[in-house]
Parts: C-alpha cells; sequence; structure tokens
C-alpha cells in the first residue's frame, strides 16, 4: 500500500529552527509537495522538490532524497505565525496526490 | 498567479436540506478538479476526483449518491450534499490543478463549512 508518514505534533520556540521529517512509500514517484495550513483555513502551497537536493525558500527549504524515501521541512527564524500544521503529499505514478496526516507545529514565545 | 474560488465558505442549515458548493478556478483551466473532507484536527481526506465532461471518481467508501459532483465546464465543479444530515457536517474543500500540469501544485479554494443541525 501507500504510506505517508511525519510526526504528529512539534514544539519549538519562536527565533529557533526547526525540521519536520516525511517519510514515503508509494507506487512511483512524480515530486513531493510541502503545504501550510492554518486552523480552519485551506492548505497553501510551500514547496515542491522532485530531483534529490535542497531548495531554498526565505525562511524556508525543503529536502529531498528519493532513495531514501525521504523529505524534510526545515523552518528558521520561527514567528508565532509559523504555527500550523504542515502536510507532506507525494505525487504517485498515476499523478495522484498522497497526502501525510499532517504535523502540527506549536510555536512557544 | 493561479486562484481558485470557493463558495459559500460556510452554510449552516437544518437536516434534510442539500447543500451545493462551487469551486471555480478563475485564471487558468482545470481539466481536474479534487473535492476534500476534513475533520477537525484530521487531515484531509479525497472524496472524489471531478473530471471535466465526465463521471467523477470516487474514493472508496464515499457515496456517489450522497455526494454529487458536476463538471460541466473546465473552470467550474460542484459538489451537492443531498439531503445532508448532522454527520455531514464537517469542511468541504476543492482544489484545481491547471490542464496538462500534472506535476503543478494543486490550489486550494478558502473551504466551505457545512454544519447541519
Amino acid at each position: 500500500g501507500q504510506n505517508i508518514d511525519q510526526p504528529t505534533e512539534m514544539t519549538a520556540t519562536e527565533g529557533a529552527i526547526v525540521q519536520i521529517n516525511c517519510t514515503y512509500q508509494t507506487s512511483g514517484f512524480n515530486g513531493l509537495f510541502w503545504y501550510q495550513q492554518h486552523a480552519g483555513e485551506a492548505p497553501t502551497f510551500l514547496s515542491y522538490n522532485v530531483l534529490d537536493g535542497l531548495e531554498e525558500k526565505g525562511r524556508f527549504s525543503s529536502f529531498l532524497s528519493r532513495s531514501k524515501g525521504y523529505s524534510y521541512l526545515l523552518l528558521k527564524e520561527l514567528q508565532m505565525k509559523d504555527s500550523a500544521s504542515y502536510l507532506c503529499a507525494v505525487v504517485d505514478s498515476n499523478y495522484q496526490l498522497i497526502w501525510g496526516a499532517g504535523t502540527k507545529l506549536i510555536i512557544k514565545p | 498567479g493561479a486562484v481558485v474560488s470557493q463558495h459559500p465558505s460556510r452554510v449552516i442549515c437544518k437536516s434534510g436540506t442539500s447543500v451545493k458548493i462551487e469551486c471555480r478556478s478563475l485564471d487558468f483551466q482545470a481539466t481536474t478538479m479534487f473535492w476534500y473532507r476534513q475533520f477537525p484536527k484530521k487531515s484531509l481526506m479525497l472524496m472524489a476526483t471531478s473530471n471535466e465532461g465526465s463521471k467523477a471518481t470516487y474514493e472508496q467508501g464515499v457515496e456517489k449518491d450522497k455526494f454529487l459532483i458536476n463538471h460541466a465546464s473546465l473552470t467550474l465543479s460542484t459538489l451537492t450534499v443531498t439531503s445532508a444530515h448532522p454527520e455531514d457536517s464537517s469542511f468541504y474543500i476543492c482544489s484545481a490543478r491547471e490542464s496538462g500540469k500534472e506535476n503543478q501544485p494543486q490550489h486550494f479554494g478558502d473551504g466551505t463549512r457545512l454544519s447541519i443541525l
């Protein structure tokens, strides 16, 4: 079956750095997305990785290792507004999007 | 950038009412749109994939007679919750993917919070 694992919840301090991991086993791979979702709102796109390596976009970076079935989202200089759920999603061989359950990130002052 | 409009944003109605939710891609054509349901503190659950000009593809366990999907044009998909009951109360979110760009991110509507009394 297809499976995406990410931690349920993480806590970090304002101004610090946090890494949210995502591992996947899917039928084929055509890319991995990270989305941010604030409570009561729809998800918003953060990043897309299809090749191995690190993609940096401001305070957020996303890493992919296809051989290990592994990705992480790195958030730097954390702000209170970064408190949200972070969803990992993989595009499989049929171009279907397989969603992880999301990681709830709690930022403390 | 690409935008998806979903409305209404909130619906409160009596049990037995049918509710229609619209999802529009505003500046791109979407052959495929997706309908999700999300319970509080849970992840997105794909209900169905809406295909322009053909029948929707429903995920296992989703009643197609309960959740009617119509995708009559390249910019509009509708989800109708028929004879809604309190257990249908949830957050419904649509997304659209630009035609021919399967590797591009899905763009989400703002969601519809449905409350059935």
